[in-house]
């Protein structure tokens, strides 16, 4: 099974400020065939179903603010949230869609400061 | 608009069974693949089982593999999860989950609001 570690486990910003939430995989999530990583982004607010942010290791998915921002490849990704807002306070997931089983990280809570 | 209402879920005992099911609407339901997707309260996502537009490709987590069955009709636009041998270790919010491609390999772009197993005696 591919192992998906997020750092940190919590993370408080100033509204404003840069967020950034590291995930890595135990082994490569990118598909020399297409050269895709398979690795997305979710967003979960309290009380609330996950919400798709980022696929495909750096496309954002249609409607989600261009402050948020997904970049790696391979086994070492990052999501950044560029000026953190009230509402980005959430817990954070990657997932490697990869391989079976598809693995999430533990998440990444972030809070304001 | 993506609607995905899943429904079924309940207090059980132990060793019994369970079906969830998914109702989606708002999209093409036979050209992607679905997911489930579980979450006991206050902790992380597991994902438990995935199934291709036309179910050809089926995949299981190890923990659930020979007690859980995926199944879907496209004709109902809808999504199933026939649950047997019940676990405590099995409850959780179960979430319905669409794929952005047919096949499931793929990313999930939309999430259902989920329904609550709860395996207890």
């Amino acid at each position: 099974d591919i192992v998906m570690t997020q750092s940190p486990d919590s993370l408080a910003v100033s509204l404003g400020e840069r967020a950034t939430i590291n995930c890595k995989s135990s082994q490569s999530v990118l598909y020399s065939s297409n050269d895709k990583n398979y690795l997305a982004w979710h967003q979960q607010k309290p009380g609330q179903p996950p919400k798709l942010l980022i696929y495909w290791a750096s496309t954002r998915e249609y409607g989600v603010p261009d402050r948020f921002s997904g970049s790696g490849s391979g086994t070492d990704f990052t999501l950044t949230i560029s000026s953190l807002q009230a509402e980005d306070v959430a817990v954070y997931y990657c997932q490697q869609y990869y391989s079976t089983p598809e693995t999430f990280g533990q998440g990444t809570k972030v809070e304001i400061k | 608009e993506v609607q995905l209402v899943e429904s079924g879920g309940g207090l059980v005992q132990p060793g019994r069974s369970l079906r969830l099911s998914c109702a989606a609407s708002g999209f093409t339901f036979d050209d992607y693949a679905m997911k489930w997707v579980r979450q006991v309260p206050g902790k992380g996502l597991e994902w438990v089982s995935g199934i291709s537009w036309n179910s050809d490709t089926i995949d299981y987590a190890d923990s659930v593999k020979g007690r859980f069955t995926v199944s879907r009709d496209n004709a109902r636009n809808s999504l199933y999860l026939q649950m047997n041998s019940l676990r405590a270790e099995d409850t959780a919010l179960y979430y319905c989950a669409k794929a952005g491609c047919g096949g499931t390999r793929c990313y999930i772009n939309y999430w259902g609001q989920g329904t609550l197993v709860t395996v207890s005696s």
